[in-house]
């Protein structure tokens, strides 16, 4: 089975702070995605990458930048934290590119509040 | 209107009762339809997908495609305490390999 692996299940930061959030699949997957996920809001695509060192924009990419040096591993940084970055954050990952249902394979959510 | 319309619910039944769960679409070029179910504090992880249009079944569950209408449903037979979780329905095509997802519809199954 796929595994997709959020090392941080639950944060508590401060206003300014920078926040890093990790996450690693370890089934050789060639996309990842960051999404938030707010009541009533639904999943929000923040960043994705379909390659190591590649990355693309989602539909709320402002205040977040990702990096994704190793195949494996793609963060998620919050340069400077603010309270409406308190959300549960997901990770996914998939195989499949221009073909097939590309299918996601999430982690298990880092809920991050910010004070 | 969003691509992909779900009601957030509520939906609360009775254990042993059937369930449908749907989304309706405005985007024609979808081709792959999914549906993840995500369960209180956890990810969601991928019940069931289809390719176009028709029906497919696993066990007590059955996703079914009318790509006429722009209409997808998941139907839960004997529903049991253990399928309360939110479901999310996904979609996917058009030259676009991101899907697309709904809101989720809550559903709450009582003993």
């Amino acid at each position: 089975d796929v595994k997709v692996t959020q090392s941080s299940r639950y944060l508590v930061k401060r206003t300014g702070e920078k926040v890093f959030l990790e996450c690693v699949q370890d089934m050789d997957h060639e996309n990842m995605f960051w999404y938030r996920q707010d009541p009533g809001l639904g999943l929000r695509l923040i960043y994705f990458s379909y390659d190591v060192k590649m990355k693309e924009k989602g539909d709320i990419p402002e205040g977040y930048s990702v990096s994704r040096e190793k195949k494996e591993r793609f963060s998620l940084i919050l340069e400077s934290a603010s309270t409406n970055q308190t959300s549960m954050y997901l990770c996914a990952s998939s195989l499949d590119g221009d073909s097939g249902a590309n299918v996601l394979t999430f982690g298990a959510g880092s809920r991050l509040t910010v004070l | 209107q969003k691509e992909v319309e779900q009601d957030p619910g509520p939906l609360s039944v009775p254990e042993g009762a059937i369930v449908s769960l749907n989304c309706t679409y405005s985007n024609s070029a979808f081709q792959y339809f999914m549906w993840y179910r995500q369960y209180s504090r956890k990810g969601p992880e991928l019940l069931m997908y289809t390719y176009s249009s028709g029906n497919k079944e696993d066990g007590r569950f059955t996703a079914q495609v009318d790509k006429s209408s722009k209409y997808i449903s998941l139907f839960i037979r004997d529903s049991q305490p253990s399928d309360s979780a939110t479901y999310l329905c996904a979609m996917r095509g058009g030259g676009s390999y991101i899907p697309t997802f709904g809101r989720g519809t809550s559903l709450i199954v009582h003993p």
